[in-house]
């Protein structure tokens, strides 16, 4: 079955520009979770939805912001783009099974603020 | 404030040897602990999962070995192997919750 899609691959922005990330879930998955991967800071949760409902947000700015669609897709946004958010933007596309959370990643969206 | 701390940042290892990475961590009420592998310009991929009701799981060549009093777990990569160059993640999480929270990451390279 196909994996878990993330465009665009890579995106360059500038300092203030806003930006929007996309992911596609695993086929019946029902839930999406972002993580932010830097050098510094290693993978930090941003935000999980579940049937288009935010179920969990980690510790970050208003800034950045997602919405899960009824066809589970998932799309983030930070707005006021910073330096500092360059990162690589990983999505998982989540199940659970007997009480576990399984993880499939996608190869992420490389985002380059200049 | 860092929940899960992973040593060492890097490590290399000759062919055939025996690549430990260990991670601790802070809060009791974690209930899941995965490691996942990473490879460049790829996303982490799960590698071997264990719960804390269990001291040691084995998958083929990796080992995850589990001390609950001493709130540490370690992944053993027996016979390493070049291919196994890449960068590992402890993680901890809630099952409840479903978030991750991961360490800083191991970079292993797996000399010839």
């Amino acid at each position: 079955k196909a994996g878990v899609t993330q465009t665009p691959r890579y995106l360059i922005k500038t300092r203030g520009q806003q930006v929007t990330l996309s992911c596609s879930p695993i086929s019946g998955h029902r839930s999406v979770s972002w993580y932010q991967q830097t050098p510094g800071q290693g993978l930090q949760f941003l935000f999980e939805y579940f049937s288009e409902t935010q179920r969990n947000k980690g510790n970050f700015p208003g800034r950045f912001s997602g919405r899960q669609f009824s066809n589970s897709r998932s799309e983030m946004n930070v707005s006021t783009l910073e330096l500092g958010d360059s990162a690589l933007y990983l999505c998982a596309s989540t199940t659970q099974v007997g009480g576990v959370y399984g993880y499939t990643f996608g190869s992420g969206t490389r985002l380059t603020v200049v | 404030q860092q929940q899960v701390k992973q040593s060492p940042q890097s490590l290399i290892v000759q062919k055939g040897g025996i690549s430990i990475i260990n991670c601790a961590y802070e809060n009791t009420a974690f209930d899941y602990f995965p490691w996942y592998q990473q490879f460049p310009g790829k996303g982490p991929a799960l590698l071997i999962a264990i719960r804390p009701d269990v001291s040691e799981k084995k998958e083929g060549r990796f080992t995850i070995s589990f001390n609950k009093s001493a709130k540490q777990f370690s992944l053993h990569i027996m016979d390493s192997q070049p291919g196994d160059s890449a960068t590992y993640f402890c993680a901890a999480s809630r099952r409840s919750q479903g978030n991750l929270i991961f360490g800083k990451g191991t970079k292993l390279s797996v000399k010839p």
